[in-house]
């Protein structure tokens, strides 16, 4: 079975703290992705990546950077936290070519910044 | 980018058969219909895909339109188990395979 292991089920940080949400996955997939989910807006893309040290901004990459140095890690980086980045963070992976091909989701990280 | 349209919540009772509709008036010919699905407290996992024909597994099976206008995913038996949001999705092809995800249907399963 394909595992995608996101390092905390639940994080709180403080406002203006620099965050590290880690994702790993171990099917040697060639994308990754980070999507935040909030009560009535959905899921929403913020970035992903077709390999290593690659990336491309989603739909909502304002306040957020990533960094891809392995194929197996994909890490989403708030450089200065904030409150309304409180959110639930999923991180998924896939392989790459066709469009059948499809996306492995992390359990979730659950961000408060207080 | 072509758009899904499903109802926002269905009801079912336990063991009874379930039918999620999905309306996807503007798919492409190539586009493929993925269906996924997320239980509380929990990341979305995937259920079932097509293209044109319909297709069966273990979760699931997909009835696909012969337009491919419309698509219903199909519980057989539904069980407490069952009980989550079903997304029906259109990914993108000309970005990596993103998934759009739009608000779903939460499905609640009655004993």
């Amino acid at each position: 079975d394909v595992k995608v292991t996101q390092s905390s089920r639940y994080l709180v940080k403080r406002t203006g703290e620099k965050v590290f949400l880690e994702c790993v996955q171990d099917m040697d997939h060639e994308n990754m992705f980070w999507y935040r989910q909030d009560p009535g807006l959905g899921l929403r893309l913020i970035y992903f990546s077709y390999d290593v040290k690659m990336k491309e901004k989603g739909d909502i990459p304002e306040g957020y950077s990533v960094s891809r140095e392995k194929k197996e890690r994909f890490s989403l980086i708030l450089e200065s936290a904030s409150t309304n980045q409180t959110s639930m963070y999923l991180c998924a992976s896939s392989r790459s070519g066709k469009t059948k091909n499809i996306q492995y989701f992390g359990a979730g990280t659950r961000l408060s910044v207080l | 980018d072509a758009k899904t349209t499903q109802p926002n919540s269905m009801e079912s009772n336990e063991e009874e058969p379930v039918h999620l509709p999905c309306n996807h008036s503007t798919i492409s010919g190539t586009d493929y219909i993925h269906w996924y699905r997320q239980l509380p407290s929990q990341g979305p996992e995937y259920v079932i895909h097509g293209l044109t024909s319909n297709v069966n597994n273990r979760m699931a099976s997909l009835a696909i339109a012969e337009d491919r206008k419309s698509s219903t995913l199909i519980l057989h038996r539904a069980t407490l188990r069952d009980a989550a949001v079903y997304y029906c999705i259109l990914p993108n092809n000309n970005a990596g395979n993103m998934l759009t995800f739009g608000g779903g249907t939460r499905l609640m399963v009655k004993p």
